[in-house]
């Protein structure tokens, strides 16, 4: 059964940098792209980056851009997420997802609080 | 960006009831549209692909049809477990967007 499974969240000062990593197993990672998506608390959901499979096409969503960095470790079948300059705005749940292109398996989160 | 409306935001039904959600895209996005179920303190978890294609072990009351800017996720037959946020999203183009939400209560 495919598992996806986030860690790495907590809270962070405004300004600060904080990274998200996602290890999946069960399928053949190296195959597929995978995405990042967060949710405000009492929000809907929010589209945050993608990352190709190969990990040389990379795509963000305005609002994070310049300030999120999506890459990942074929061989760790890992993806990470590099959150710097950090506002209180960014305070969410951050789910890891397969992109086939929907997301058809997702993680159970990690919560980023941003606050002084 | 595209742009997708939802409505209504908010709908209270019976169980039993037949309910529909509207999904409007702000351009054409041909049949690249996925419906995703949300329950408190839960991931989002796929209903339909492709505008109508039921995702496995999906039941079979929910259904999706629509195609271009406008799309509907219907539930046949509605359920107490269907108590749920639904949210549609575009795969046509990046950035990839999402509907603000539907509630259903039931």
């Amino acid at each position: 059964q495919v598992h996806v499974v986030e860690s790495g969240g907590g809270v962070v000062q405004p300004g600060g940098s904080l990274r998200l990593s996602c290890a999946a197993s069960e399928f053949i990672f190296r195959n597929y792209a995978m995405q990042w998506v967060r949710q405000p608390p009492g929000k809907g959901l929010e589209w945050v980056a993608v990352i190709s499979s190969d990990g040389n096409s990379k795509h963000y969503g305005d609002s994070v851009k310049g300030r999120v960095t999506i890459s990942r470790d074929n061989s760790k079948n890992t993806i990470y997420l590099q959150l710097n300059s950090l506002r209180p705005e960014d305070t969410a749940v951050y789910y890891c997802a397969r992109e086939v292109p929907w997301g058809d398996y997702w993680g159970q989160g990690a919560l980023v609080t941003v606050s002084s | 960006d595209i742009q997708l409306t939802q409505s209504p935001s908010f709908l209270s039904a019976s169980v039993g009831d037949r309910v529909t959600i509207t999904c409007r895209a702000s351009q054409g996005i041909s049949s690249y549209l996925a419906w995703y179920q949300q329950k408190p303190g839960k991931a989002p978890k796929l209903l339909i692909f492709a505008a109508s294609t039921l995702q496995s072990g999906v039941p079979s009351r929910f259904s999706g049809s629509g195609s271009g800017t406008e799309f509907t996720l219907t539930v046949s037959s509605l359920q107490p477990e269907d108590s749920a946020t639904y949210f549609c999203q575009q795969l046509n183009d990046y950035p990839r967007t999402f509907g603000q939400g539907t509630k259903v209560e039931i």
